[in-house]
C-alpha cells in the first residue's frame, strides 16, 4: 500500500463548479498535511496546509482533514480554468519534528470554460 | 529574494557514468530536500539534509547520495547511472525543516539516461 494515495484523474468540472479532491494515507502518526499545485512543466507550490481535524478555508480552497479516517481532501469552490493542474497531496512523515513530506501521485484536473 | 536555484537545468548522461546535482536554497534555508519525479512513480523523496546531516532519507539505492555545505547548499550524486534515473530531480528548501514548514521547490534539473 503506497504512504499516500490519490485518485489520478483526470478530473473534469465545468467552470463555476466546485471541484472535490481527494487523499488517503497510511501513517496513522502524520500530523502535517499539505496540498501543493503544480502546473504542467512548472514546480510544485504550496496552496494550504492543515494540521487538526475539521476544515480550513482559504479564499476558494477550503482543505479538510479526518485523522480517524486517515482522509484529506481539498474542495475549490467557483473553479476557474486557470485551476486546471495537478494537485499533489503531501503527507510528512518525518521522526520528531522533521521534515519527510510524502507526496501522492497527484490528481489531474481539468476546469472546462 | 533569490528563489531555489538548481543547475544544470537539463543534462544528457550514459548508461554507467555519474551525474552530480546543484541546489542552492533561499538565504536563510537550513534543509534542504530532494525529490524525483517521474511520469508514473510521481514525486518520490530522495533525503532530506539540515544542517550538513541526513536527517531523513528515501527508500532509494545507494548509488543516489547528497551532501550539505555550511552554507546550506546541496549537492545530489547518482553513480552506475541506469535508463530508469531519467527524470526529473527537484530540489526543496525550508528555513528549519520542520514538520509543518511550507517547501519550496527549484525549477528542477532534467536528467536523460541513454
Amino acid at each position: 500500500q503506497k504512504e499516500v494515495e490519490q485518485n489520478s484523474g483526470p478530473l473534469s468540472v465545468p467552470e463555476g463548479a466546485i471541484a472535490s479532491l481527494n487523499c488517503t494515507y497510511s501513517d496513522r502518526v502524520s500530523q502535517s498535511f499539505f496540498w501543493y499545485r503544480q502546473y504542467s512543466g512548472k514546480s510544485p507550490e504550496l496552496i494550504m496546509s492543515i494540521y487538526s481535524n475539521g476544515d480550513k478555508e482559504d479564499g476558494r480552497f477550503t482543505a479538510q482533514l479526518n485523522k480517524a479516517s486517515q482522509y484529506v481532501s481539498l474542495l475549490i469552490r467557483d473553479s476557474q480554468p486557470s485551476d486546471s493542474a495537478t494537485y499533489l497531496c503531501a503527507v510528512n512523515t518525518g521522526s520528531g519534528n522533521t521534515g519527510k513530506l510524502i507526496f501522492g501521485q497527484g490528481t489531474t484536473l481539468q476546469v472546462k470554460p | 529574494k533569490a528563489g531555489v536555484t538548481q543547475t544544470p537545468r537539463y543534462l544528457i548522461k550514459t548508461r554507467g557514468q555519474q551525474v552530480t546535482l546543484s541546489c542552492s536554497p533561499i538565504s536563510g534555508h537550513r534543509s534542504v530536500s530532494w525529490y524525483q519525479q517521474t511520469p508514473g512513480q510521481g514525486l518520490q523523496f530522495l533525503f532530506e539534509y539540515f544542517s550538513e546531516t541526513q536527517r531523513n532519507k528515501g527508500n532509494f539505492p545507494g548509488r543516489f547520495s547528497g551532501r550539505q555545505f555550511s552554507n546550506s547548499r546541496s549537492e545530489m550524486n547518482v553513480s552506475t547511472l541506469e535508463l530508469g534515473d531519467s527524470a526529473l530531480y527537484l530540489c526543496a528548501s525550508s528555513l528549519q525543516g520542520t514538520a509543518n514548514e511550507k517547501l519550496f521547490f527549484g525549477s528542477g534539473t532534467q536528467l536523460s539516461v541513454l
